[in-house]
């Protein structure tokens, strides 16, 4: 079964500042990987996706992510973090026969200092 | 921009009641999801339904849930009766696809099982 793991329960980082959370994932097939952001009160919002094709994803609000084989890993980065960026990041794997049957990680919640 | 609505948005419930939770896909979506996530838990899959019919269900969807798309717009979880350790957050989801299963998410129904 595949399953998701994020090392960091909480990260705190100055506005501005750079921001990478990391993702390790465990999958016997080729991953499905997805980062999503659920702001307080709020459903979770798609960031981005990787599921063939470039290893280096673009998404919403100026995140990207990096999918790495070798290391099962697929880190979110961001190169400065405005002080809207707080709230909880989740990465998912979703399976290649049912995507939308994804496995979240347990959440990294962002606190974003001025 | 079109989004999943449900409703409501809390209940609270006596333990044995039953409960409906509703949702509104996305309108030329055509798979959907019910997604929970237990108070300081990881966001759980339940089900996945495609054409009228569940595709995928979890161990934790069990008898005691139902789902049924009763019209052309709504998305229906049945809980027939509630247990204290249903009371979670359930999130429906909708996709345009099953190949790259990005899932787009409504805002949650808080259920309290009293």
């Amino acid at each position: 079964a595949q399953s998701v793991t994020q090392p960091d329960i909480h990260i705190t980082v100055s506005e501005g500042a750079s921001l990478e959370l990391r993702c390790n994932y465990s999958y016997g097939a080729t991953p499905y990987l997805f980062w999503y952001v659920q702001s307080p009160g709020q459903g979770l919002q798609l960031l981005l996706k990787y599921f063939s094709g470039d290893t280096l994803v673009q998404g919403i609000k100026g995140f990207e992510a990096e999918f790495k084989r070798s290391q099962s890993s697929f880190n979110l980065r961001k190169p400065s973090v405005h002080w809207s960026d707080a709230a909880e990041y989740f990465c998912a794997v979703g399976l290649n026969t049912n995507a939308g049957k994804s496995t979240f990680g347990d959440g990294t919640t962002l606190t974003v200092k001025p | 921009e079109p989004e999943v609505t449900q409703t409501p948005s809390h209940q609270v419930t006596q333990m044995g009641q039953e409960v409906i939770l509703r949702c509104v896909p996305i309108s030329n979506h055509l798979y959907f999801y019910w997604y929970r996530q237990i108070l300081g838990q990881k966001v759980e899959f339940l089900v996945s339904f495609y054409n009228n019919e569940i595709s995928e269900k979890s161990e934790i969807f069990d008898d005691q849930f139902s789902v049924e798309r009763p019209d052309g717009s709504n998305f229906t979880l049945k809980i027939r009766s509630t247990k204290l350790e249903d009371s979670a957050m359930y999130f429906c989801a909708s996709s345009p696809t099953a190949i790259t299963g990005e899932l787009f998410f409504g805002e949650g129904s808080r259920l309290t099982v009293l």
